[in-house]
This record gives C-alpha cells, structure tokens and sequence, in this order.
C-alpha cells in the first residue's frame, strides 16, 4: 500500500521569501510518481509538479522545485519568491506503477503575509 | 482546451433524495476518477474508469453509491438514497491514461454536496 505523510498542518512565510512543504512517501514500488497539487481557496485542485521515481534531476516548473531524495523517501516542495496568491493548501500525492489511483496527504496550509 | 467540466457546482439536497454528479472528462483523456474530500478523511478515491470500464471501485462507501461511464465523454455518479453523512465535495479527475506514473489528473471545480 501506498502512504503520503505532511507533517505540516500549517506554514507561515513573508512575501518574496523561499518556503519549504514537507512530504513523506512510503511504497513498495520500484516505479512510482510523485505529484503536488495547490488547493486554493475558491476549491479547485491545481497541478503544480510532478517527479518519477527514476528522474535524476529534481522536477522544476518556474518557482516550484521538487526535492526530491529517494533514499529518505521525501518528496519536498519548494516555493521560491512567495507571491500572496501563493496562499492555499498544498496536497502531496503519489501514484504507484500499476494503478492509476492517487495516494493524498493530508495536506499543508500555506500563508503568504505582506 | 476546455478542462474537466463537473455539474453542478453546488447541490443541497434532503435526506433521502437521490443526488446525480455529472462530469465531462478532457477530451482524449482515457482514464476518468472519482474522489471525494472531506474534513475528517481528506481526499479520497471513490472509483476510476479506464477505456470506460471501471477498474478500482473498492472506495465506493457502500450500495447507494453506483458511478457509470456510457461513453468517453460523460461520466456520472450516483447517490440513492442520499444521506447527511454524504456531505463532501466530490472530484473528477482525468488522465491520458492509468499504468505510467508521467499521467497527470487533472482535477475539474468539484461539486459542494450538502445533505440536509
């Protein structure tokens, strides 16, 4: 079975600075997807970034890097130069390599402030 | 390119009442996925469909929840009879397709049910 840890319920950080969400995964797959999405506050469910489990570099989409660190299973997101509109939940998720389904985490709050 | 369509966005029903989602997957997209997110159990799959066929359905709560998908456009699911406890919003999700992990979902604007 698939699981997807976020230890963090809520995150704080100013405007224009980096901030760092925490995911966990466990599975027993050798070939597996990890996926973040933002939830902001009007309820949809965006994607932000994906990494496969066999991709030597670290996923990067404009300010959304992934680090991501097999070994320890951690699947981090970074948000470089937080904008306001950043503000939302964050959701973790994983898929495994022969199901589609996706594993969420429970998700981390992000505030923005001025 | 349209996204995933769900309807309707915000549904209040009485107990009882038999409540029907809709949602209009991505056009070409092969796989479709219903989730359900709620405070106490988080985001959760209820059943996906690929090529039309459903493949996991093992989040279905129980017999009043049925979901089909007649053709690669439309899916929908169905609550009869609805309960309070059913309160959620609902997903539907869609990807090219379900075996490589490169497939993304792209999720649709959900359904706010509220069961009085």
């Amino acid at each position: 079975a698939q699981k997807i840890t976020q230890t963090q319920p809520g995150m704080f950080v100013q405007e224009k600075e980096a901030v760092t969400l925490d995911c966990t995964y466990d599975t027993s797959d050798q070939s597996y997807g990890l996926f973040w999405y933002k939830q902001p506050s009007s309820g949809e469910m965006i994607f932000l970034i994906y990494q496969g489990s066999y991709d030597e570099q670290n996923a990067t989409e404009g300010r959304y890097s992934l680090n991501f660190q097999k070994a320890r299973k951690s699947a981090n997101l970074v948000i470089s130069a937080s904008q306001l509109g950043d503000s939302a939940m964050y959701f973790c998720a994983m898929k495994g390599s022969t199901l589609g389904r996706l594993y969420f985490g429970r998700g981390t709050q992000l505030t923005v402030w001025p | 390119d349209a996204g995933v369509i769900q309807s309707p966005r915000h549904e209040v029903t009485e107990m009882g009442q038999e409540v029907t989602l809709r949602c209009k997957p991505i056009s070409g997209h092969n796989s479709l996925f219903w989730y359900r997110q709620t405070m106490m159990r988080g985001l959760e799959l209820l059943i996906y469909f690929n090529n039309n066929v459903p493949i996991d359905d093992s989040g279905m709560p129980e017999d009043r929840f049925s979901a089909k998908m007649p053709n690669a456009s439309f899916s929908t699911l169905k609550i009869q009879p609805s309960e309070p406890r059913d309160s959620a919003v609902y997903f539907c999700a869609s990807s090219l397709g379900q075996g490589q992990d490169k497939n993304i979902q792209y999720f649709g604007a959900g359904t706010r049910l509220s069961v009085l």
